[in-house]
């Protein structure tokens, strides 16, 4: 049963271009979370997903991020017009959806630099 | 405000010796407990999770966790420590009462465990 996948892994853009990290949910998993990591820093929360939804994007800067969940393939965090602050570790996770105890699974994440 | 702290940065440990660490929380009704680690260049791996029942849960490689409501803690511990088990570990709760987003976990900064030889 494989785990979340994320890709790129390591993903450099210049300043003014676009970014787009993919997330593929454990199977059988209908529910996405994104996160970012700075360095010395925690995990802060983005934005959540279901299929076709957006649950709660508390998280997302109001401009230049977005987030989506098609119904067929992954999820997608697009970063537009990236600028230097927006290089940090990029984490995905994914539940099951049993409720509020269920448990969130993370990839391996994707590590955005920007130049 | 719902919050969790983990009030030490750095932990260090001899290998062989016990080890804790530290998690508070406050949320409004019951929590619901996570610990995470994460190893370097890596996402983060679940540990355990409290959600009712007895108030020591055990998990994954030989971790278990305390639950204590009075101290509204949930301490991560190991009797015997391993210098693999050396990584950056991550304490989350999620409040049983909330409106909106039931399923949004708040994180703790995380705590540096090293372990030494």
């Amino acid at each position: 049963n494989a785990g979340v996948m994320q890709n790129p892994r390591h993903l450099v853009r210049r300043r003014g271009q676009e970014a787009r990290l993919r997330c593929s949910p454990m199977k059988g998993h209908s529910h996405v979370y994104w996160y970012r990591q700075l360095p010395e820093e925690g995990l802060k929360f983005m934005v959540y997903l279901q299929k076709e939804n957006i649950i709660d994007e508390s998280g997302m800067p109001k401009e230049r991020f977005s987030a989506e969940f098609p119904k067929e393939g992954p999820s997608i965090l697009r970063i537009q017009q990236v600028v230097r602050g927006d290089s940090a570790a990029y984490f995905c996770a994914s539940s099951g959806g049993s409720g509020r105890a269920d448990t969130q699974y993370f990839g391996p994440g994707t590590r955005l630099t920007v130049l | 405000a719902q919050s969790v702290a983990q009030p030490e940065d750095q932990v260090n440990v001899a290998e062989g010796n016990p080890l804790t660490v530290k998690c508070t929380y406050s949320v409004s009704g019951n929590p619901y407990l996570f610990w995470y680690v994460q190893y370097p260049n890596r996402g983060l791996q679940f540990l355990l999770k409290y959600i009712t029942g007895d108030n020591l849960v055990k998990g994954s490689y030989g971790f278990e966790a305390e639950f204590n409501k009075s101290q509204t803690s949930f301490h991560l511990k190991k009797p015997s420590a391993l210098v693999s088990d050396s990584a950056l570990y991550f304490c989350a709760v999620r409040a049983t009462k909330s409106a909106g987003n039931n399923r949004k976990l708040i994180w703790g900064l995380g705590t540096s465990l090293a372990v030494n030889p």
